[in-house]
């Protein structure tokens, strides 16, 4: 049972156009958002989050958009770069879940390749 | 970038033989974790502590243990390494809850078990 899911596999977008990765999850406990971005052959880095008391989180080009009552959130990207191109994850966590642990539910990835 | 560790970072080895990962942080975060990543699956939690001598099952940990006897040092030990194990391993650190559960990741080992 997958509690965060990450529809798309992959995303294609050209230079300078906005990229936009959808994630859904299933548990109304999670409080925070997370999305982390990775480059082959290395670890993922952490790039935006959201509390759940929010709707929107902006840092420079990215911004996150949380939707409750759809339990959905996206990263949009604006404007794409090549060197943007990498796997996104989208993660969850619960105070019920995580508690003082911290533990994290993570997406499947999309795969972000910004064309010149 | 957070001071984490991995030990191999590259292993090749045969089914049935006993592996052990390392990862070593200098951050004294308190938590610790070690994933799996594969294809299809993302990121997948195998075992976490929460201090020394304390840790507990994530949502794939059979076939798995781990031991945290100081805070900078989280092991991950495959105990009969099989075909399935084959895979990029990260481990993971944070802190408390003020940085919205920020995980630091490692830079992975990959294992190939044949």
């Amino acid at each position: 049972d997958q509690q965060v899911k990450q529809n798309s596999p992959s995303l294609s977008v050209q230079e300078g156009r906005i990229s936009i990765l959808n994630c859904d999850y299933t548990n109304s406990m999670f409080d925070y958002f997370l999305w982390y971005k990775k480059y082959p052959a290395e670890g993922p880095t952490f790039l935006i989050s959201i509390s759940s008391i929010k709707d929107k989180n902006e840092d420079g080009r990215f911004t996150v958009f949380l939707n409750k009552s759809a339990k959905h959130l996206s990263l949009h990207i604006v404007p794409s770069q090549p060197g943007d191109s990498a796997v996104y994850f989208c993660a969850a966590s619960a105070r019920g879940y995580g508690g003082a642990t911290n533990k994290l539910i993570f997406g499947t990835g999309t795969l972000l390749a910004v064309q010149p | 970038d957070a001071g984490i560790t991995q030990s191999p970072r590259h292993k090749v080895t045969e089914t049935g033989t006993p592996v052990t990962l390392r990862c070593h942080q200098t951050e004294n975060h308190r938590y610790m974790y070690w994933y799996r990543q594969d294809p299809g699956h993302g990121l997948r939690l195998i075992h976490y502590s929460y201090g020394v001598k304390d840790t507990d099952k994530g949502e794939v940990s059979d076939g798995y243990s781990v031991s945290r006897s100081k805070t900078e040092d989280f092991l991950l030990t495959l105990e009969s390494a099989t075909s399935s194990q084959t895979s990029v391993y990260f481990c993971a650190i944070s802190e408390s809850r003020v940085r919205n559960n920020e995980q630091f990741f490692g830079p992975g080992t990959r294992l190939t078990v044949l």
